[in-house]
């Protein structure tokens, strides 16, 4: 069974820094894929960012981008020029290339963005 | 863009009766999961389904069923609602099985049993 952890259950940032979220996970496969949701206080859940583990580049989205460490089984999310916005709760998630299409989540980290 | 419903935003039981959470997608998506979110715990798989009238059990189906006659309706039932079942539900829908694509989520409903 795959096992996805958030260790950063709560973070803040001054608007306009960078911050980092932490993400590492285990699991046997070879083959998967990585994500990053957001939750903002609206509770959508919306998709940040998402990472092929075949592909070696980071994947980025505008302020957006990760830094997918495969042996060390590591995804981190860095948010550059953080925004009022950003404030939400982040959730990393794994899901397995055998296709079930199941989402593994984390715990979460509560970022708040500090005006 | 695809959207989906949760019936309720927030509901109030009682202990003992029984509880209907319904979900509906617009994008003739295949795949649909229900998922409680508690704090502390992340969201947990309830159930799952890849097509109408298949059914899957996740992490922690225990206390729960579901029911999925049309492909747009996921539903999930508490059969006799208990306190621990106080918790926030999430629906998601996907594409199809072996897409591996990203789950669209509903708003959540916030569920209390008292």
């Amino acid at each position: 069974a795959q096992t996805v952890t958030q260790s950063q259950p709560e973070m803040s940032v001054q608007e306009a820094e960078t911050v980092t979220l932490s993400c590492t996970y285990d699991t046997s496969e070879n083959n998967y894929y990585l994500f990053w949701y957001k939750q903002p206080p609206s509770r959508q859940m919306i998709l940040v960012i998402r990472q092929e583990a075949y592909k070696q580049q980071n994947a980025t989205e505008n302020r957006f981008s990760v830094n997918f460490q495969k042996a060390a089984k590591s995804f981190s999310l860095k948010i550059s020029d953080s925004q009022l916005g950003d404030t939400a709760m982040y959730f990393c998630a794994f899901m397995a290339n055998f296709g079930n299409e199941k989402l593994t989540f984390g715990t979460g980290t509560r970022l708040t963005i500090i005006p | 863009d695809v959207k989906v419903t949760q019936s309720s935003r927030y509901l109030v039981k009682r202990t003992g009766e029984k509880v209907f959470l319904e979900c509906v997608q617009d994008m003739d998506h295949e795949n649909m999961f229900w998922y409680r979110q508690d704090p502390g715990l992340g969201l947990r798989l309830i159930y799952f389904s890849y097509d109408v009238k298949m059914k899957e059990k996740g992490d922690i189906p225990e206390g729960y069923s579901v029911s999925r006659e049309k492909k747009e309706r996921f539903s999930l039932i508490l059969e006799s609602a208990s306190t621990n079942q106080t918790s926030m539900y999430l629906c998601a829908s996907s594409l199809f099985r072996g897409a591996n694509e990203k789950l669209f989520f509903g708003s959540g409903t916030q569920l209390s049993v008292l």
